[in-house]
């Protein structure tokens, strides 16, 4: 049972080069999201999904384009890379818990924009 | 627009001690959920508890369990019986109904030998 998958796990872009991170989950969740962390603070949702065929804005989506492609796959685009989304991405999934939403995390994105 | 806070950047304690990590948000809501996360050097994020608002009883995962003060805005995590692995980033995270998960900006804990 793979959970939450995401690729790749590292990269390193040039400013301007455009990459699309990948995320895929097994749990039959509806919910999925994307979430930036950077050094010395917590993550920040970039964008979510609830729904197949639904996307939002999270807390901080300038610069990101989400697609989500069929219920276990939700992937996240660079268009033209900056060195300001040098981070680590998160994705994550929910789906209900006894009475809980509770949401499960990929491994991480480690991604370098020179 | 919710916030959450964790007051203590770092701490540190002796293994098999008890350690009480801190959070308070800001919220106008009156249902929620807390949350408190885990993420070892690994990065991966591993849950370790949960707390819905609208329940008084503080929520208990084996060694870890929650004071919720509800009132006050407050949603501390104990740590009993620390042990070496227990060493990582601690965040407190706060969810209104729906998808907006906000995350505090984390306490390093340390369990020493």
């Amino acid at each position: 049972n793979a959970g939450v998958t995401q690729t790749p796990k590292f990269q390193v872009l040039k400013t301007g080069q455009s990459m699309t991170l990948q995320c895929a989950q097994d749990m039959n969740h509806n919910s999925m999201y994307w979430y930036r962390q950077d050094p010395g603070m917590g993550l920040r949702l970039i964008y979510y999904s609830a729904s197949e065929g639904t996307t939002d804005k999270g807390e901080v989506p300038n610069g990101y384009n989400v697609s989500r492609l069929n219920k276990r796959e939700f992937s996240l685009r660079l268009e033209s890379a900056a060195p300001s989304q040098t981070s680590v991405y998160f994705c994550a999934s929910s789906g209900v818990t006894g009475n809980q939403e509770t949401q499960y995390f990929g491994p991480g994105t480690r991604l370098l924009v020179l | 627009a919710q916030t959450v806070t964790q007051s203590q950047p770092e701490m540190s304690v002796q293994e098999a001690e008890t350690v009480t990590l801190s959070c308070t948000y800001d919220t106008s809501e009156n249902n929620y959920y807390l949350f408190w996360y885990k993420q070892p050097p690994s990065r991966q994020m591993i849950l370790v508890i949960r707390q819905e608002a609208y329940k008084q009883q503080n929520a208990t995962e084996n060694r870890f369990s929650v004071n919720f003060q509800k009132a006050a805005k407050s949603f501390s995590l104990k740590i009993s019986d620390s042990q070496l692995g227990d060493t990582a980033m601690y965040f407190c995270a706060f969810m209104k109904h729906g998808y907006d998960m906000r995350f505090g900006a984390g306490t390093r804990l340390t369990v020493k030998p």
